[in-house]
Formats: structure tokens, sequence, C-alpha cells
């Protein structure tokens, strides 16, 4: 089955330090992949739909240069949290779509764990 | 807009009872899919079972089935001789499509507790 690769699983670091998470599509290709921010005992929040190729397509309220994101090919997605500081501690999951198989739902990572101290 | 409500944040049954996890939703689109994710302590994302709008039989994956009532607009989760593993965050999903960029629209979640 379609399988997705988040990496790191998780990460403890300073207030200020930049932090980059990347979210692999290991046997299939994926024109489209989704960030979520998810908060303890809450649902999935979207925060941005990454284009392969194209800039990413951000959730009102979410901050475009805190969150970089790049698409640069059909296996990667990279989500940069710009000098980040305690509030940005969370849990962050990507998904990927299989573009060369229709009527599929998303496959997920495994999330990465971001704790800023 | 789509709206996905799970009014129930937290439900607990024995070992091997059976139990549903209520799931509403708000759309006005006549085709579109309903999802069920399980989402145990390890935090993975776990497709539990599916449903296209268009197929009007309930939707079956061995100990989990879903009735889906369209017209009521709810989709409700059904698991059978639940177990320990069973234990974790349900969320309800809905989307237009499975192509392109459709987005997962997601419920508020219900934890499901199994006691042994």
């Amino acid at each position: 089955g379609a399988v997705v690769s988040q990496h790191p699983s998780r990460v403890i670091c300073k207030s200020g330090t930049s932090v980059k998470i990347e979210c692999r599509s290991l046997d299939f290709q994926a024109t489209t992949m989704f960030w979520y921010r998810q908060f303890p005992k809450k649902s999935l929040m979207l925060m941005a739909t990454s284009n392969e190729g194209s800039k990413a397509t951000y959730e009102q309220g979410v901050e475009k240069d805190k969150f970089l994101i790049n698409h640069a090919s059909l296996t990667l997605s990279t989500l940069t949290v710009t000098s980040a500081h305690p509030e940005d501690s969370s849990f962050y999951i990507c998904s990927a779509r299989d573009r060369g198989v229709g009527n599929q739902p998303q496959h997920f990572g495994d999330g990465t764990r971001l704790s800023i101290l | 807009a789509q709206t996905v409500t799970q009014s129930q944040p937290e439900m607990s049954v024995q070992e091997a009872e059976t139990v549903t996890l209520s799931c509403t939703y708000d759309t006005s689109e006549n085709n579109y899919y309903l999802f069920w994710y399980k989402q145990p302590p390890s935090r993975q994302m776990i497709l539990v079972i599916r449903q296209e709008a268009y197929k009007q039989q309930n939707a079956t994956e061995n100990r989990f089935s879903v009735n889906f009532q369209k017209a009521a607009k709810s989709f409700s989760l059904k698991i059978s001789d639940s177990q320990l593993g069973d234990t974790a965050m349900y969320f309800c999903a809905f989307t237009e499509g499975l192509d392109s960029n459709y987005q997962l629209i997601w419920g508020a979640g219900t934890k499901l507790i199994i006691k042994p």
C-alpha cells in the first residue's frame, strides 16, 4: 500500500530555531500534499495545501512567512517552521494523494511532535 | 460550507461489546465521500472505513460497519465485538472528491475507551 514517510518524528529545540519537517511519498507520486496541525485532544487543522512546482495554498490565519512550504518534487514536501517559539509547539501531520490512482483517499505520515523550549 | 459534527466527545464500553459512534454532516453536494479515521495513542491516522455517497449499500470492514443515511446526512460507525486495541480517537471526515485539491473536512473527534 501507499506509504508516506514523515521525518523527524520528534523535535525538541530552543526558541528561535528554525525546524524543517519532511514528508515523502515512498512508493507513489503526489502532486498534492497537505499539512495539518493538531493540538492536544483536538481534530486536525489544515494549514496548507502543497502543490508540486507551485506555491502552497495557505488556510486563513496561517502565516506564510512563519510556515514555509516547499514541494519541489513529486515525492517530497517540506514544512519549515521559522524562528520557532513555544506557541508553535504542536503535532504536525502531512498527507499525500497518489496522482496515479483515482478515487483514493489521502495517505498520512506518522506525524512530527514539535516541542519548543 | 460543509461541516462535520461528532456530538460524543468521549465514550467507553466493555471489551466485546458493540459501540456506535455518531457523525452528522452538512453539504449541498449530491456526490461526496465519507470516512472514519482512527488515531490511537501513537498518533498515526488510520483509515477505518469509507463510504461513497452514490452507493446505497453501507460499507463494512470486518468488525466495522457504517449506517449511512444520506437524507438525514448521518454517518455512524458501529464497532462490533470491541477489542482493547480499538481504544483511540475516532474522526469522521468528509470530502467532495478524491482528485486534485479536495480537502478533508474533519469532525472534532470521539475518544473511545475500551475497558477490560
